[in-house]
């Protein structure tokens, strides 16, 4: 089975632009999540998705969003993109969602904000 | 608010030593616990997990972790670290919100 995969995996924008990232989940998982790493505050959640439905929101602004496709696949949107917004955002899927499910993980898509 | 605590920022140790890493989480009910690594140029895959059951959990590559839940602890455990233990390792703990994780405990192994 293919793993997690994200797209692009580096990005370089600058201040003030907007950025979507792509996340496809492992086949028949149909839980999503979304998380930045940077490394002074490693993982934070940012969002879980599950049947196309936001579960779950972690403590970010409203700059921040997500969708979820019929096909499970998920996208994060982030506007006006700040300086400090540079991280390695991460995409887990999980096969349902229970929360004693195991995560995979994906590589991660690179964001440097100029 | 759910909170996961790593009390080890770096921890830095010689080949063969023993190897504990804290972790203390603070939701009070049913509670999911997870150890997840990150190798250098890897994604995060998972060690181990503990739901129920036995509170000593052993996982992959000769780790192991024990749920003490009078202590709200769940430690990591190697009694004897190789220098392909480098990694960062971050506990994650889930209850009735999602995935809370520590902000990771970076292990160098030095020959």
């Amino acid at each position: 089975k293919a793993g997690v995969t994200q797209t692009p995996r580096y990005l370089i924008k600058t201040r003030g632009q907007q950025v979507t990232l792509s996340c496809s989940p492992i086949s028949g998982h149909r839980s999503v999540s979304w998380y930045q790493q940077t490394p002074g505050q490693g993982l934070q959640f940012l969002f879980e998705y599950f049947s196309e439905t936001q579960r779950n929101k972690g403590n970010f602004p409203g700059r921040f969003s997500g969708r979820q496709f019929s096909n499970s696949r998920s996208e994060m949107n982030v506007s006006t993109l700040e300086l400090g917004d540079s991280a390695l955002y991460l995409c887990a899927s999980r096969l349902g969602d229970q929360t004693y499910n195991e995560q995979f993980f994906g590589p991660g898509t690179r964001l440097t904000v100029l | 608010a759910q909170s996961v605590s790593q009390h080890n920022h770096h921890v830095i140790l010689s080949e063969a030593a023993s190897l504990e890493l804290g972790c203390n989480y603070s939701y009070g009910g049913t509670v999911n616990l997870f150890w997840y690594v990150q190798y250098p140029g890897q994604h995060l895959q998972l060690l181990l997990k503990y739901f129920s059951g036995d509170p000593l959990v052993k996982g992959i590559k000769g780790f192991e972790a024990e749920f003490i839940k009078s202590k709200f602890s769940f430690n990591l455990r190697k009694p004897s670290v190789q220098w392909s233990d480098t990694a960062e390792y971050f506990c994650d703990s889930s209850g009735n919100t999602p995935l809370v994780f520590g902000k990771g405990t970076r292990l160098s192994v030095i020959a």
